[in-house]
């Protein structure tokens, strides 16, 4: 069966450190993935996705990057993190099943910058 | 992706149906109803999802009116545990992402 692995669950950061988020994806090919960021109170804020290895795309400006090194692995990263990255982050994946994208999120990692 | 509007939130005794209305009046034709929902401080969880017809899975039922410019997200018997957000999404075929709103916010009563 597919699962989706997010870690870690909570950090706390100070401003200006580096953050990396890893989200892998097991017991599927070629996904979708998919970096969201929830800040307290707001809705899902949809950050980066990407169709393939190597294959990024970015939704809106900001202070984070993604990156996709392997098939089934998606990394978000700063390299100085600023008070308004303080959020939920959650990783998802979609592979096509008939009319459906079948999404399937991460529990997520709540990151708080101090 | 067209836009929806849902109410922010909605109260419903234990045990009673729940009935979450969306209104999406620009849906264009090759557009999909989703439906989500999000427990506090977990990921989003897929709910049902629909074209045209109505739709029923061991969740909930969908149902979309004949002009389709809104639809209904039936909770049959309410439990606690059905309080969370409930996102209603419109998306075209071959859009990769999902575009999340305010949704509503669903609290089932003792």
């Amino acid at each position: 069966s597919q699962t989706i692995h997010q870690w870690p669950a909570t950090l706390v950061q100070p401003v200006g450190s580096p953050l990396s988020l890893e989200c892998t994806v097991e017991g599927t090919s070629n996904p979708n993935l998919y970096w969201y960021r929830q800040a307290a109170g707001r809705g899902l804020q949809l950050l980066f996705y990407s169709v393939g290895i190597g294959q990024i795309s970015s939704e809106v400006p900001q202070n984070l990057s993604a990156s996709r090194p392997q098939d089934r692995q998606f990394i978000l990263s700063s390299k100085k993190l600023l008070l308004s990255d303080s959020g939920f982050y959650l990783c998802a994946w979609s592979v096509l099943e008939g009319a459906n994208y079948g999404y399937t999120f991460g529990s997520g990692t709540r990151l708080t910058v101090v | 992706d067209a836009k929806t509007t849902q109410p922010p939130s909605m109260d419903c005794a234990e045990g009673r149906a729940a009935n979450l209305p969306c209104n999406h009046s620009t849906i264009s034709g090759n557009e999909y109803v989703y439906w989500y929902r999000q427990i506090h401080s977990q990921g989003p969880q897929y709910i049902i999802h629909g074209l045209k017809n109505n739709e029923t899975n061991e969740m909930a039922s969908l149902i979309i009116t004949e002009d389709r410019k809104s639809s209904t997200l039936i909770l049959p018997h309410a439990t606690l545990r059905d309080t969370a957000v409930y996102y209603c999404i419109v998306r075209r075929t071959g859009r990769r992402a999902l575009t999340f709103g305010s949704g509503t916010r669903l609290q089932v009563q003792p």
